[in-house]
């Protein structure tokens, strides 16, 4: 299964939604599908599984939704410390796959 | 508190040979399957090779197999990851990750440089 994310690159100002998206070339069953947050110069860690499930730690302005083949991870109100790489990943089968990344900035 | 931490990066040649290890703590280590994902400078994350919790079955990304063996160690809680034949397209940095499905825990990452 391909995912591809978009945009590449996200310009969004403090205190301001953003939404990324994540769209899967198949089906991806029983919301199998979760986002990576990737800091500068950090390894990346786990934000959302199950499609809309919080990691342990992880601040509620963070959600994720979606169904089929077409995902969103939604941060209600961007902090600075939210810039970042993000990354989707489908494990419907195993090893799955991570789609090409989007680069969140702060405007 | 999870803990992964890796070690054993490294620079070496074309063709040769380095051994990473993921030394785990603050969970169960014999009760999870393991992971080594990939991510080449400037790039995104690839998945190399997974493991089970008692270390069969294992799988490898065709990108590797046949020149690199995961394995571990339940008895030291240690993930380790043999790597050979190394080619310019394996430098990337080497992180160990708790699961097979969702990734839940990352190391900090192990870098690997492949250059003459």
């Amino acid at each position: 299964i391909v995912l591809t994310q978009s945009p590449g690159t996200l310009s969004v100002s403090p205190g301001e939604r953003a939404t990324l998206s994540c769209r899967a070339s198949q089906m991806v069953g029983s919301g199998y599908l979760a986002w990576h947050q990737q800091r500068p110069g950090q390894a990346p860690r786990l934000l959302i599984y199950d499609t809309s499930k919080r990691a342990t730690g992880i601040p509620d302005r963070f959600s994720g939704s979606g169904s089929g083949t077409d995902f969103t991870l939604t941060i209600s109100s961007l902090e600075p410390e939210d810039v970042a790489f993000y990354y989707c990943q489908q494990y419907i089968n195993s090893p799955g796959t991570f789609g090409q990344g989007t680069k969140l900035e702060i405007k | 508190e999870v803990q992964l931490v890796e070690s054993g990066g490294n620079l070496t040649q074309p063709g040769g040979s380095l051994r990473l290890s993921c030394e785990a703590s603050g969970f169960s280590f014999t009760s999870y399957a393991m992971s080594w994902v990939r991510q080449a400078p400037g790039k995104g994350l690839e998945w190399v090779a997974i493991i089970s919790y008692s270390g069969i079955p294992t799988y490898y990304a065709d990108s590797v197999k046949g020149r690199f063996t995961i394995s571990r160690d339940n008895s030291k809680n240690t993930l380790y990851l043999q790597m050979s034949g190394l080619r310019d397209e394996d430098t990337a940095i080497y992180y160990c990750a708790r699961g097979t499905w969702f990734l839940e825990y990352w190391g900090q990452g192990a870098l690997i440089t492949v250059s003459s």
